[in-house]
């Protein structure tokens, strides 16, 4: 059983539009939750961190957690596409080990 | 300034080979990582430093073999190259608070091709 799942789209949204990420995980003593974008060929950059049930705003970005349902997700709000890259779920662990979901291939078309 | 930088960029060897790659971080962090990314690009933890204390090991051939000189250093030394290590290596570094590790930054990775 995977820990970390995520849908591998690829995901296609119009330019403008909302485009929603999901992501669930298994282990319900994770506290940590992280949302990376990477570009093709380069490195994963961080776009958000939740530790707390509820929504975390920054930007466009929206990051969703419920623990309850072991479920995080992020919006993207008015996608450009520039935005278009796959993104990347991880869950904090115990022994602070770091799991990645598989990813989701998101495509902004304009 | 680079964060977290990794050297070489690209390593192109034969099987059978022995070869290192170097991470540097200047975030003054405690902890740093070593991912492997595969053509399916699945980001999967290979080792973590803690302080130059190894305290995560996966599942890992005994051919790779870390090491952390100090908590802002840490190389991944592989040894007789097979066909499967070639992927992409990521180093990371993260500064683990209170238990709870923070954000992991990630450096440029070293593309790895074995012939």
């Amino acid at each position: 059983q995977k820990e970390v799942e995520q849908n591998s789209g690829p995901l296609s949204v119009p330019e403008g539009a909302i485009a929603s990420l999901n992501c669930t995980y298994s282990d319900r003593v994770s506290q940590s939750f992280f949302w990376y974008r990477q570009y093709s060929g380069k490195s994963p950059e961080l776009i958000m961190s939740i530790y707390s049930n509820g929504d975390k705003e920054d930007g466009r970005f929206t990051a969703q957690l419920n623990k309850a349902s072991q479920y995080v997700s992020l919006l993207i709000r008015d996608s450009q596409p520039s935005d278009s890259a796959t993104y990347l779920c991880a869950v904090n662990w115990i022994g602070n080990k770091l799991v990645f979901g598989a990813g989701t291939i998101l495509r902004v078309k304009s | 300034d680079t964060a977290v930088s990794q050297t070489p960029k690209y390593l192109v060897t034969q099987m059978g080979n022995d070869k290192s790659i170097k991470c540097e971080q200047n975030l003054g962090h405690d902890t740093m990582y070593w991912y492997k990314q595969d053509s399916k690009k699945f980001l999967k933890i290979m080792f973590s430093y803690n302080n130059k204390e190894l305290i995560i090991n996966e599942t890992v051939p005994n051919r790779f073999s870390p090491k952390s000189p100090d908590k802002a250093h840490l190389n991944l030394h592989i040894n007789s190259l097979e066909l499967g290590d070639s992927a992409v290596y990521f180093c990371a570094s993260s500064q683990v608070s209170s238990g709870r590790t923070d954000t992991q930054y990630f450096g440029p990775g070293t593309r790895l091709t074995v012939l």
